[in-house]
């Protein structure tokens, strides 16, 4: 099992462009949520799934979309990006009520 | 919203050393766990104790957990240079996602 797959591991955009980072599990989770970490503030959750079909919003989800197709991905897409949304994005996944699974990150710098 | 706060936010030991993080939160729950984050990498789950547990061990950690008080501790024994990492304490929250606190930075010098 790769667990969950995280890409890429960097990038950066100028402001007002739009990408998507991509997540991926191949445990068969139903929960996976996106979180950002920011130096000082630990781990803020951006939107999270319960299964195929099924988002909510999270903590701090303005300027976010995500989607769940497929129970294996989780994308989390930036409409238009703001330097306010350098940080690192962690995706993480577990069976339910049980311990999370992380990705290594994706580390975004916004110019 | 955060629940945990780690204390100290960063601690200095040689090899060898016991290391000691304290995690304080708010609100009741039903387990805590705690986790490492190396340099560059994502977080690992360390340990789960239950609200009805006071003491879990694996290996060389020690967690207690007092609800009284709203407290839990993380004892590593004996470290070793490979346990630089930072550590975070974890609540339930009520998303389904787990509520962070900002983490104790470990250093341990060989």
């Amino acid at each position: 099992n790769a667990g969950v797959t995280q890409t890429p591991k960097f990038q950066v955009l100028k402001t007002g462009q739009s990408m998507t980072l991509q997540c991926a599990q191949d445990m068969n989770h139903e929960y996976m949520s996106w979180y950002r970490q920011d130096p000082g503030m630990g781990l803020r959750l951006i939107h999270y799934s319960v299964g195929a079909g099924i988002t909510d919003q999270g903590e701090v989800p303005n300027g976010y979309n995500v989607s769940r197709s497929t129970t294996e991905d989780f994308p989390l897409r930036l409409l238009s990006a703001a330097p306010s949304q350098t940080s690192v994005y962690f995706c993480a996944s577990s069976p339910g009520n049980q311990p999370q699974h992380f990705g290594d990150g994706t580390r975004l710098s916004i110019l | 919203s955060q629940q945990g706060e780690e204390d100290p936010q960063a601690l200095s030991i040689q090899e060898g050393e016991n290391a000691t993080m304290n995690c304080s939160y708010k609100t009741s729950i039903n387990n805590l766990q705690w986790y490492r984050q190396n340099s560059g990498r994502g977080l690992v789950h360390l340990i789960l104790i239950r609200s009805n547990e006071r003491e879990k061990h694996s290996g060389r950690l020690r967690v207690t957990l007092d609800t009284s008080k709203k407290s839990s501790s993380l004892l590593i024994t004996a470290s070793r240079a490979a346990d630089t990492a930072s550590y975070f304490c974890a609540t339930a929250g009520s998303q389904g996602n787990l509520i962070f606190g900002k983490g104790t930075k470990l250093s341990v010098k060989p």
